[in-house]
This record gives C-alpha cells, structure tokens and sequence, in this order.
C-alpha cells in the first residue's frame, strides 16, 4: 500500500465544511503538512503541523492530528467556490530522506 | 515577481526526442528539487540539489539528467523520451534542505506522442 493515502474526491455545498483526511504509515513522521493545488498551478503550502501536536488552527483551517490512529485531517470552515482544487497530504520523516513523501491528493469540488 | 518559474508550461514532443525544462528561483535558496506528477496525481521526487550539488537521486533512468548551472537554477534533460515519461514535472525549492516548506513551480505538462 502507499505510504500517504487520502480519499480521491470530496464534493461539497458552499457554505458547508469541508473535511478532508489523510492516513499515513510511518509513527516517525515529523512533520505532517497540507498543499493545495489551483487548477493549472503548483502546490502551494497551506498548513503544516508538528507531529507533537494535536490540533493547529489558522483562520477557516483547522488541522486534527490522530497520531496513534497516524491520521490527518483538514476541515475548512464556510468552503467557497475558490477552495475547489487537489489538497495533497505530506509527511516528512525523522532521519533518513528529508524529502516529504506526498499522497495522491483529494479533489475538492465545491458547488453552489 | 514568480518566486519559481519553469518554462516550457506545456511540451508535446514525439517519442524519441530530447528536450529539457528549465527551472529557476529567485528566492536565494540552497536547494531545488524536481518532482514527476503522474496521471493519478501521484507526486513522487525525482532529483534534488543543494547548491548546485546533487544530494538526492530517485530510481530514475539515467535517460533524465538534471543539471544545476548555478544554485538558482535547475534543469532538467530528457532524452529518448518514452510515452510513460507522459507526466506535469514540478521543479520546487527550499531554503536548505529539510526546510520546513518547499516553493513548488507551476509544471510543465509533457505529453509524449
């Protein structure tokens, strides 16, 4: 199995929140992270989270971290149409490679 | 100002080819990396340099050659291109490596004919 996995698509009324998660393998993650990416775009860093923490807040974001079920998740409070994209999962690790190794993204749809 | 830029944005070239993407930051990082996004979304990382050094070399065939003029710049050669070589490539960069955050560029979409 893959090392990040996440649902492929999320579908979403605006005004809603959406909740998006994320289930990854390795207990000696460092940091767990959440990119978005805009149609046409590169990934963008929204949030990341210290895996000694268990929840992270930044204005509509909320991050939930589960590390004994090594579960993630993003909920995004009042979603709009302009949060429709891919949110990807990343996970870096202690030691060992530094590159974070990433899921294969949630699609986002949000309709009026 | 694009913090990373790639050019070309889109590339379709027929099996057999050579052909490079370039990929410069104007941010003073260390570090660039190059990453293969495939039809499923999958983002793997191919290569990554630390000023103009590489340090990282995924099992990748030795028919895509990365090269680093100077530490704000990072190409990337193709050669022989296959159909499966068919992916966006993200060039990203970091302010050393391990850096908590990584500055994604916006892709070159190649498509192999």
């Amino acid at each position: 199995g893959e090392d990040v996995e996440q649902s492929l698509f999320l579908s979403v009324r605006e005004g809603d929140s959406s909740v998006i998660n994320c289930t990854y393998t390795d207990s000696s993650s460092t940091y767990l992270y959440w990119y978005k990416q805009e149609p046409g775009a590169g990934l963008q860093l929204l949030t990341y989270i210290f895996s000694n923490m268990d929840m992270k807040q930044d204005q509509r974001l909320t991050v939930l971290l589960n590390k004994k079920d090594k579960h993630l998740s993003l909920r995004i409070a009042d979603t709009q149409t302009g949060d429709s994209a891919i949110y990807f999962c990343a996970e870096k690790l202690e030691g060992g490679s530094y590159i974070p190794t990433f899921g294969r993204g949630t699609s986002l749809i949000v309709h009026p | 100002d694009t913090a990373v830029s790639q050019t070309p944005k889109y590339l379709v070239t027929q099996m057999g080819n050579d052909k490079s993407i370039k990929c410069e930051q104007n941010l003073g990082h260390d570090t660039m990396y190059w990453y293969k996004q495939d039809s499923k979304k999958f983002l793997k990382i191919m290569f990554s340099y630390n000023n103009k050094e590489l340090i990282i070399n995924e099992t990748v065939p030795n028919r895509f050659s990365p090269k680093s003029p100077d530490k704000a710049h990072l190409n990337l050669h193709i050669n022989s291109l296959e159909l499966g070589d068919s992916a966006v490539y993200f060039c990203a960069s970091s302010q050393v490596p391990g850096s908590t955050e990584a500055f994604f560029g916006q892709g070159t979409r190649l498509t192999v004919v």
